[in-house]
């Protein structure tokens, strides 16, 4: 499936780096998500956008930061992250978001280890 | 929060045996939907149920939605190698406005030949 792809799909980064996460999805969908998936929580939302606008945020750390220039593509901007960050990180993208809901459509991850 | 709840978190079964999995939920959903994740993988959209009492199949797959819309099952008959991995149930909020999905913790099956 090549629908909804992420890079990079491994990143190593010390606590005082700087780095971004980026999607994009090729199926012209309104919606996007960044989840974070870890031993403790599985399946933990952290931001929605929908038609570029942000809609949630659910009690996110500052030193993740979310951008979603255009529908096709969200960005997650890491700084001064912590070890218990680390972390599988999941981008999905559904039609749309609300009470209406679709289906969502993963991306591979990105495998997060903050040393 | 809006919580739904899964289980058992884990199942470890003979191949061939059955497997199901429940998901509940305290408050009406407007929906419920089902994931697969492969060990290695990322989650992949199995099914939508969304009226009361309804009944889905997929070959071996049989999915239900309560008749109060707070519950759900997803059963495996004679279970295979390839069923292995964690099953999630998601959870469609009414009165939601933009939030999306509730996902459960998921259940990890296991599957030995």
């Amino acid at each position: 499936e090549t629908g909804v792809t992420q890079t990079p799909r491994h990143l190593v980064m010390g606590m005082t780096n700087k780095k971004s996460l980026k999607c994009e999805q090729h199926l012209g969908h309104n919606a996007m998500y960044w989840y974070k998936q870890s031993a403790k929580k599985p399946l933990e939302l952290m931001f929605v956008y929908n038609f570029k606008e942000q809609t949630e945020n659910n009690s996110v750390p500052s030193r993740f930061s979310p951008e979603c220039p255009n529908s096709s593509h969200l960005f997650l901007h890491l700084h001064t992250l912590q070890p218990e960050d680390s972390a599988l990180y999941l981008c999905a993208s559904s039609q749309g978001a609300g009470t209406n809901t679709y289906e969502q459509y993963f991306g591979p991850g990105t495998r997060l280890t903050v040393t | 929060g809006q919580q739904v709840m899964q289980i058992p978190q884990y199942q470890h079964v003979q191949e061939g045996e059955d497997f199901t999995t429940y998901c509940n939920s305290s408050t009406t959903l407007s929906n419920i939907q089902w994931y697969k994740q492969r060990p290695g993988g990322h989650p992949v959209f199995l099914i939508q149920l969304v009226k009361s009492g309804e009944v889905k199949k997929q070959k071996r797959l049989t999915f239900q939605f309560g008749e109060a819309k707070k519950n759900s099952s997803l059963h495996i008959t004679a279970t295979q190698t390839t069923d292995v991995g964690t099953y999630f149930c998601a959870g469609g909020m009414l009165n939601s406005g933009n939030t999306p999905l509730v996902f459960g913790k998921g259940t990890r099956l296991s599957v030995i030949a």
